[in-house]
């Protein structure tokens, strides 16, 4: 396997676009993650799957942000009007069961630089 | 509500120790330790979990004071690969959160 891969790894975007980044997660990995990270700070919790059920969606998730995973295998993350603040790393993560025991397996991660 | 981590950074030779801690407000079920090296993802090191049962790389070790709701890493004998930015997740059976890391540089 060879683990947790994320396309593109880069993406600059002009403020109001729409954006769409894909995470394909190691192959038996029920569970997928996203996460946003800034500099300096640790990954932030957006949402996570269980297969293709989106289980739990943070707060702070506007709702210009959006994600599926539509068969429990990949899954891709929509932003939809992008703001300057919304420039960051978006890391996704898989693992073989909840979060309370089982570690998360991390991806490259998609820097998005927003001008 | 985000773990506190401690201390913010440390500076260490080759061959010295460093403890990192991480506490939380909340009863906790079980705290995950990860480390970050500048530009890559996040690489699992450790889950601590309640009642005692430990997870992880075999030259790292941890503890997990349940009553207080705290975490420490020991890093022994550091070596230059250790350099990175450490986090402490904490999962309260509601939330998993991760706090906001600890620098670590190794200097030879």
């Amino acid at each position: 396997d060879t683990g947790v891969s994320q396309d593109p790894r880069h993406k600059i975007t002009k403020r109001g676009q729409n954006v769409t980044f894909r995470c394909d997660p190691i192959s038996e990995h029920n569970r997928l993650y996203w996460y946003r990270q800034t500099l300096g700070q640790g990954p932030e919790f957006l949402t996570y799957f269980q297969n293709e059920a989106q289980l739990e969606k943070s707060r702070l998730l506007s709702d210009r942000f959006s994600a599926e995973r539509p068969k429990g295998s990949f899954s891709t993350l929509e932003i939809q009007r992008t703001e300057q603040g919304d420039s960051a790393m978006y890391l996704c993560a898989s693992s073989t069961g909840p979060p309370e025991n089982y570690e998360q397996f991390f991806g490259p991660g998609t820097r998005l630089t927003v001008l | 509500q985000q773990p506190v981590q401690s201390p913010q950074a440390v500076i260490l030779r080759e061959g010295e120790d460093a403890v990192i801690n991480c506490s939380s407000s909340k009863a906790l079920y079980s705290v995950h330790w990860y480390r970050q090296k500048h530009g890559e993802a996040p690489v699992f090191l450790m889950i601590l979990l309640k009642g005692g049962e430990q997870k992880g790389h075999e030259k790292i070790s941890a503890s997990f004071n349940e009553k207080k709701q705290q975490s420490s890493l020991y890093l022994t004998a550091s070596q230059l690969s250790y350099s990175g930015t450490y986090f402490c997740g904490t999962e309260d059976g509601q939330n998993f959160v991760f706090g906001p890391g600890t620098r670590l540089s190794v200097l030879p």
